[in-house]
């Protein structure tokens, strides 16, 4: 399976947008770019995912590059609330698992 | 609609014992996975199953057993704890995009976990 690179930590301040690197070098052409995020002693909720075009929802923003080699996870006015370990997973569009591989993600701290 | 449910969502084991973790879902999804997380990692996967009756191994499956008896429910049970096996266990499920859904119907949905220490 082709592997995600994130960084280990990144802080943001209240109320500031928040980006959030994820490499995949190693991208297919059928794998999907999902976004997870876990918030402190939760399960992982998911936020966004897309394959090549960038999107939009209530939670958060995902910038694809043109190559598909990188995204871009965008908290547009970060919370307290959005602190969590933020993970970049590439999900196959084929087989029969549908299987999530997570990585070790990024961890986000928001300062007051 | 309460979601992902897991029961217990602590327990101490000795080493040696056997316990079954307990999830269930009512959102009516054929996938269901059992996934645990050690201290400052991410989720492996143990389990899963795409269907009722149906089971299949994962990244870690070696120690544990599932069961898919009933749609809403799968079973994970660890016949002969060791304390390598201390984790905090997540049982998520999801829907089967074969059905004809589109890729955002493949959204997992997680349970609150379940904290088990083996001593």
């Amino acid at each position: 399976d082709a592997k995600t690179t994130q960084p280990n930590s990144m802080e943001s301040n209240e109320e500031e947008p928040v980006h959030l690197p994820c490499n995949h070098s190693t991208i297919s052409g059928t794998d999907y770019i999902h976004w997870y995020r876990q918030l402190p002693s939760q399960g992982p909720e998911y936020v966004i995912h897309g394959l090549t075009s960038n999107v939009n929802n209530r939670m958060a923003s995902l910038a694809i590059a043109e190559d598909r080699k990188s995204s871009t996870l965008i908290l547009h006015r970060a919370t307290l609330r959005d602190a969590a370990v933020y993970y970049c997973i590439l999900r196959r569009r084929s087989g029969s698992a549908r299987q999530l591989t997570f990585g070790s993600g990024t961890q986000l701290t928001v300062l007051p | 609609n309460a979601g992902v449910t897991q029961t217990p969502k602590f327990r101490v084991l000795k080493t040696g014992q056997s316990m079954t973790l307990l999830c269930a879902q009512d959102m009516n999804h054929e996938y269901m996975y059992w996934y645990r997380q050690d201290p400052g990692m991410g989720l492996r996967l143990i389990h899963y199953s795409v269907g009722e009756g149906t089971t299949a191994k994962g990244e870690v499956p070696d120690g544990y057993n599932v069961s898919r008896l009933k749609k809403q429910n799968f079973l994970l049970g660890l016949e002969s704890a060791a304390p390598s096996q201390t984790s905090v266990y997540f049982c998520a499920s999801s829907y089967d995009p074969k059905l004809g859904g589109a890729e955002s119907s493949y959204e997992q949905y997680f349970g609150p976990g379940t904290r088990l220490t083996v001593t």
